[in-house]
């Protein structure tokens, strides 16, 4: 089946610094992919629709210049944090589109910790 | 976006079925039902889809209401690998501009014992 690769699967970096998340469509080409985040305890929220050969679209609330996500291949989408802080501690959640009417299909998830 | 219900938890014992409720009496024309499931430490798993009609794969069946404002997702014999948070989520066709987002509500925690 359909399957999205998500790396790196945790990640542990200091305050201030920047962390690169990748997110590849592994058997299919994604022209449109998902940014999540999750707390704990909580459900996931959508960050950003990241779409291939164009800006990004960001929900209300979301930084586009602390979340920088580029989308240059149908396969690839990056999530970049950058000047990371301790409330940016999450998990971080991809999931593409593949066909019309194909369910989403998810990455296993990014665990950020800022310390 | 068409908002869902579903009770914050339920238990069950194992090799026994499962019905996972939803309500969505809000939900438009157009919208299909999705239920997704997500164990510990990992992204959400697809489950199963439908629009109007009971569905039926490997993992699920997918009960519809007539009127389409509440569904049941079935689980025929729960395993310890079914404990997940489940989420029923109303996704718009493929016409539609918001296709592909999806907006998770806070699930239902299934706890299976053994």
């Amino acid at each position: 089946g359909a399957v999205v690769s998500q790396h790196p699967s945790w990640v542990i970096c200091k305050s201030g610094t920047s962390v690169k998340i990748e997110c590849r469509s592994l058997d299919f080409q994604a022209t449109t992919m998902f940014w999540y985040r999750q707390f704990p305890k909580q459900s996931l929220m959508l960050m950003a629709t990241s779409n291939e050969g164009s800006k990004a679209t960001y929900e209300q609330g979301v930084e586009k210049d602390k979340f920088l996500i580029n989308h240059a291949s149908l396969t690839l989408s990056t999530l970049t944090v950058t000047s990371a802080h301790p409330e940016d501690s999450s998990f971080y959640i991809c999931s593409a589109k593949g066909t019309s009417g194909s369910p989403l299909h998810f990455g296993n998830g990014t665990r950020l910790t800022v310390t | 976006d068409a908002k869902t219900t579903q009770p914050n938890s339920m238990e069950s014992n194992e090799e026994e079925p499962v019905h996972l409720p939803c309500n969505h009496s809000t939900i438009s024309g157009t919208d299909y039902i999705h239920w997704y499931r997500q164990l510990p430490s990992q992204g959400p798993e697809y489950v199963i889809h439908g629009l109007t009609s009971n569905v039926n794969n490997r993992m699920a069946s997918l009960a519809i209401a007539e009127d389409r404002k509440s569904s049941t997702l079935i689980l025929h014999r729960a395993t310890l690998r079914d404990a997940a948070v489940y989420y029923c989520i109303l996704r718009a066709n493929a016409g539609g501009t918001s296709y592909g987002k999806l907006t998770f509500g806070q699930g239902t925690i299934l706890t299976v014992h053994p």
